[in-house]
């Protein structure tokens, strides 16, 4: 069975304090690994895909990065406008079973 | 401007009533999706359609039907059998249903609380 689990289950930063957060996946065959952001009250917001173990991307001060078996998502001083739960999901079988992992919830202090 | 809208925002059931929710796109998408979000859980897939007039179960169906009459549009019906529906519900789309690498855009959400 297909399984995505995230870790911390929250993680509380100030604002310029660098940190990582964590998505083990376990899966058949990876066809695509997704980070979205959610805020509260709010749908997910696509942040990155990633397809291939060694593959990078980057987006402002994101960064996510994808293993055999894990991904992470590297935070770069942190603003607090970067407060929201982020979403882990893989997709191994061409969009007909999204997995979804619990999320991280991360809270940015001014 | 081109998105997913989900219509009501919140929406409250009286135990026994079967009530629908709303899921429109106009992406052009072929595939939508409907999920269930509770507390310190991940989305759940309740139903997902890869094209027009077909679509299948996801892992909580139970309680729950859909219709995909149209291409633009994915309704969900809580029925009464469902026990506990009080959760966050939604709905998804991708450009293509059996193609690889698509990413799911997500509409704004409904929330549904039985009272």
């Amino acid at each position: 069975e297909d399984q995505v689990t995230q870790s911390p289950e929250a993680l509380r930063l100030q604002e310029g304090e660098s940190s990582s957060l964590n998505c083990s996946y376990t899966v058949s065959g990876l066809r695509g690994l997704f980070w979205y952001r959610q805020d509260p009250g709010k749908g997910p917001e696509f942040l990155f895909t990633l397809y291939s173990a060694g593959e990078e991307k980057e987006k402002e001060r994101l960064k996510a990065t994808l293993t055999k078996k894990e991904s992470f998502l590297h935070i770069t001083a942190p603003k607090p406008e970067d407060s929201a739960t982020y979403l882990c999901a893989v997709d191994d079988n061409y969009g007909q079973n999204f997995v979804f992992g619990p999320g991280t919830r991360l809270s940015v202090l001014p | 401007d081109g998105g997913i809208t989900q219509s009501p925002k919140y929406l409250f059931r009286k135990e026994g009533q079967n009530v629908t929710l709303s899921c429109e796109q106009n992406l052009n998408h072929d595939a939508m999706y409907w999920y269930r979000q509770d507390p310190g859980q991940g989305l759940r897939l309740i139903y997902y359609s890869q094209i027009v007039n077909d679509f299948q179960k996801g892992d909580i169906a139970e309680g729950y039907s859909v219709s995909r009459e149209k291409k633009e549009s994915f309704p969900l019906t809580v029925t009464s059998a469902q026990k506990n529906p009080t959760a966050f519900y939604l709905c998804a789309s991708t450009p293509t249903g059996y193609s690889s690498y698509n990413e799911q855009f997500f509409g704004p959400g409904t929330r549904l609380t039985v009272l």
